[in-house]
């Protein structure tokens, strides 16, 4: 089945520098990647996500890129700010036989002001 | 309502017990998800619902587990003899169909902790 690893697990940058996290993926038949961003004691809630026909997609500081020939596919935040922080998951739909997501174990960002 | 809405938002019950949490999902949503987070992890998948048959329920870690969705909207996560390890935040989520690239939106989670 499909396996999701997510890197790194803590990430601490400076306020105003960019942020990359990087996931990996084992199944070729995935086809959907989200990435949900939690705050302490909250839902996990989308902030972008690529499905396999593109290589990248871009919503303001925030852009995905995949690579489905290495099977990985990675997030970038720029121009990081306080309420960046906080932890983010990586995600990849099943096989075709079933809907579920297989999420990455996180990474928590810290950005320090 | 506007979110997915979940009750408790808290429970602690005694180890043996039964429980049950609910999911109130997205108006018009016809797919329902339940997942697991454990500290430190990612959520972790259980139970799909497509209206109201669990189109995939391959999650569920033991017969203890078991939910139900009677009218395609409200769900319930039943769990029998509780465990301390079934302590952990669990996560409903729906989507507008269950198609396999379509978003989910999650509700705030129940915390179940079970002593």
């Amino acid at each position: 089945g499909e396996n999701v690893e997510q890197h790194p697990s803590t990430l601490s940058v400076q306020e105003g520098d960019s942020a990359v996290i990087k996931c990996t993926y084992s199944d070729s038949a995935s086809n959907y990647f989200p990435w949900y961003k939690q705050e302490l004691g909250k839902r996990p809630q989308l902030i972008i996500d690529i499905r396999s026909n593109v290589g990248e997609k871009k919503d303001q500081r925030i852009a995905v890129t995949l690579n489905k020939t290495a099977k990985h596919f990675s997030l970038h935040i720029t121009e990081t700010q306080p309420e960046d922080s906080a932890v983010y998951f990586c995600a990849a739909n099943g096989p075709d036989s079933n809907y579920q997501l297989i999420w990455g174990a996180g990474t928590k960002l810290i950005i320090k002001p | 309502g506007a979110g997915v809405s979940q009750t408790p938002s808290n429970k602690v019950t005694e180890k043996g017990k039964y429980v049950e949490l609910r999911c109130d999902p997205i108006s018009g949503h016809t797919a329902l998800y339940w997942y697991r987070q454990s500290l430190g992890q990612g959520p972790e998948f259980l139970i799909y619902f497509q209206g109201t048959g669990a189109a995939d329920d391959s999650g569920l870690p033991n017969d203890r587990f078991f939910a139900v969705r009677p009218e395609g909207s409200v769900s319930t996560l039943k769990i029998q003899r509780t465990e301390r390890g079934d302590s952990a935040v669990y996560l409903c989520a729906s989507s507008l169909w269950g198609g396999r690239d379509t978003e989910a939106f999650f509700g705030q989670g129940t915390r179940l902790t079970v002593v």
